[in-house]
């Protein structure tokens, strides 16, 4: 079975801080995919990074930076220097040899000014 | 099509009564999702589509709940008997065959059961 933990519900900053989500996966398979979405109040839900199982290379893109580590199976996400639009939910999710994604709960940021 | 279409994109309905929702996928793209998301929940997921086959039916909640898609493209969701719970967003996505570049979202139809 799969699944995806991510243990804060809510995060709230103040702007330029930063601030990092947890996401902890469960797998039995060895091939299997990563993603991060952001689902902003408009409620379409945004592709923001994909990683797959033999590639634990950490990735920056802009202020947004993906630590991958197997050991502990997590994938965490930090947002550098926080604005007002980072406010959304975000969700981790898993992609599997079973062919479906399994989302975490996702975790609510505000960020206020 | 450019994007995941769903139609409606809000619907009400009585308790009771069945409703149909739509999706439109991309173009192209073999493997077609519709998962739930109540609110203030996560996506829960609920069924999934490669082709016109699906081969994981586990995450439907009920036997109020169907799916079909037909020619590879469209798919229909639908739900019997409607009851205040299955108030919720319903989200469609599509990919190819395997999602590489992730899933692309349609913007779902918000579900109210009165």
């Amino acid at each position: 079975a799969q699944k995806v933990t991510q243990a804060q519900t809510e995060i709230s900053v103040v702007e330029k801080e930063d601030v990092t989500l947890d996401c902890v996966y469960e797998t039995r398979d060895t091939t299997y995919y990563l993603f991060w979405y952001k689902q902003p109040p408009s409620g379409e839900l945004v592709f923001l990074i994909r990683r797959n199982s033999f590639d634990e290379q950490n990735e920056i893109s802009g202020r947004y930076s993906w630590n991958f580590q197997k050991s502990t199976s997590s994938f965490n996400f930090t947002i550098t220097a926080s604005q007002v639009v980072d406010s959304a939910v975000y969700f981790c999710a898993l992609f599997g040899l079973d062919n479906d994604m399994r989302f975490g709960a996702g975790t609510r940021l505000t960020v206020k000014p | 099509g450019a994007g995941v279409s769903q139609s409606p994109s809000n619907k009400v309905t009585e308790k009771g009564k069945d409703v149909e929702l739509r999706c439109d996928p991309i173009s192209g793209h073999t493997a077609l999702y519709w998962y739930r998301q109540s609110l203030g929940q996560g996506l829960e997921f609920l069924i999934y589509f490669q082709g016109n086959s699906a081969p994981d039916k586990s995450g439907l909640p009920s036997d109020r709940f169907s799916a079909e898609r037909t020619g590879g493209s469209v798919s229909t969701l639908t739900i019997q008997r409607t009851q205040q719970e299955d108030s919720a967003v319903y989200l469609c996505a599509s990919s190819s065959r395997q999602p590489w570049g992730g899933y692309t979202f349609g913007s779902g139809t918000r579900l109210t059961v009165v």
